[in-house]
């Protein structure tokens, strides 16, 4: 079957320095992958997507990378911050199939 | 920026209750989705909803759950029976074309079955 997992469940980094959270899916028609970050109580919030025909992706302070021959995705976060603390989650869509499915999680502890 | 609102925010009830969790989603968007997280778990797809009717469900979606789009601007999910295993976050989505295209979530609903 398919899956969407993270290889780390916790990642403490110290304050102003980047943080890489990895995420690994099994399923090659994916194609479409968002990074959530989800703080305590709250739902998930996007931080960033990737299409299947771009291995790399900027937004604001973070990168996705995406590895399709390793099915491999990562997210970077660069100068970390307090409030970047939360948990992290990949998501992978297949085109039209109109859900997501979840990976596990990633708990970003940010050290002041 | 439009949001997708949930109400409420944590709702206790009885088990074997019945309880409906609202969701209002982006006023122009079309496809609107549940999805729930039981506490340490992954996030998981329930349904999907397009033109008054469900488009997908997964095999968590029984017949205790049912969803209705009662006017223009609610989406609701009902659960007839509430068990405790049925204890989670409960998330509502939208999105304005099919795929991935704006789509969003709500804060969530958290519900506690006693």
């Amino acid at each position: 079957g398919e899956s969407v997992g993270l290889h780390l469940p916790t990642l403490s980094v110290q304050e102003g320095d980047n943080s890489i959270i990895n995420c690994a899916y099994s399923n090659s028609a994916s194609d479409y992958f968002i990074w959530y970050k989800q703080e305590s109580g709250k739902g998930p919030q996007f931080i960033i997507d990737i299409r299947s025909n771009m291995d790399k992706r900027q937004g604001q302070r973070v990168t996705v990378l995406l590895n399709k021959t390793v099915k491999h995705l990562s997210l970077q976060i660069a100068a970390t911050q307090p409030g970047d603390s939360a948990v992290y989650f990949c998501a992978e869509m297949r085109w039209n199939f109109n859900k997501f499915y979840f990976g596990s999680g990633t708990k970003l502890n940010v050290k002041p | 920026e439009p949001e997708v609102t949930q109400t409420p925010s944590h709702q206790v009830t009885q088990m074997g209750q019945e309880v409906i969790l609202r969701c209002v989603p982006i006023s122009n968007h079309l496809y609107f989705y549940w999805y729930r997280q039981i506490l340490g778990q992954k996030v998981e797809f329930l349904v999907s909803f397009y033109n008054n009717e469900i488009s997908e469900k997964s095999e968590i979606f029984d017949d205790q759950f049912s969803v209705e789009r009662p006017d223009g601007s609610n989406f609701t999910l009902k659960i007839r029976s509430t068990k405790l295993e049925d204890s989670a976050m409960y998330f509502c989505a939208s999105s304005d074309l099919p795929g991935n295209y704006g789509y969003t979530f709500g804060s969530g609903t958290r519900l506690t079955v006693v």
